[in-house]
């Protein structure tokens, strides 16, 4: 059962343009939400997260948008440049669990 | 900065093999986590740790054991290795407490011939 699903297997962005990934998770009780960046040969890289208190949260390109009634986030990259060329993965912790879950991961593209 | 070392990025190793994947974190973290990826499937939970000597299973742990004896290192044992068990493998840590960011090694490529 995928409680955290990433429908977008790939996404190709023109350089300069807005990449929004996004992301459903089926369990109510996820109070927090992370997105992570991969490149190959690399190990994921924590970029930014959420509380469920929140609806929104910015850090320079990134913003992180929660929509708890619809059970979804999205991240948006704005502009898009071409070392954000990764795959991405979102991942969702409950209160009090130590065990993140994760999606299957969106591979971006960004196209010069 | 946190430093999460995995022992190898490359292994090769044969079926029936009895394999260890060890990896260390600099960062004083209570949480250690070993994951698997593979394509179309995201990252998968194989067993976490949060203290030395405990551990506790993930999503995945047939075939798959766990060794913490140091706060530091944290082990993966696949005791019989198969086919099935080629994949790239990924430690992370943290620190307990509520949303504590998991910070992730390069990755071990196991291939299981």
């Amino acid at each position: 059962d995928q409680q955290v699903k990433q429908n977008s297997p790939s996404l190709s962005v023109q350089e300069g343009r807005i990449s929004i990934l996004n992301c459903d998770y089926t369990n109510s009780m996820f109070d927090y939400f992370l997105w992570y960046k991969k490149y190959p040969a690399e190990g994921p890289t924590f970029l930014i997260s959420i509380s469920s208190i929140k609806d929104k949260n910015e850090d320079g390109r990134f913003t992180v948008f929660l929509n708890k009634s619809a059970k979804h986030l999205s991240l948006h990259i704005v502009p898009s440049q071409p070392g954000d060329s990764a795959v991405y993965f979102c991942a969702a912790i409950r209160q009090g669990a130590q065990k993140l879950v994760f999606g299957q991961g969106t591979r971006l593209t960004i196209n010069p | 900065d946190v430093k999460v070392t995995q022992s190898s990025r490359y292994l090769v190793k044969r079926t029936g093999e009895k394999v260890f994947l060890e990896c260390v974190q600099d960062m004083d973290h209570e949480n250690m986590f070993w994951y698997r990826q593979d394509p179309g499937l995201g990252l998968r939970l194989i067993y976490f740790s949060y203290d030395v000597k405990m551990k506790e299973k993930g999503d995945i742990p047939e075939g798959y054991s766990v060794s913490r004896e140091k706060k530091e290192r944290f082990s993966l044992i696949l005791e019989s290795a198969s086919t099935n068990q080629t994949s790239m493998y990924l430690c992370a840590s943290s620190f307990s407490g509520a949303n504590q960011p998991q910070h992730f090694g390069d990755g071990t490529r196991l291939s299981i011939l």
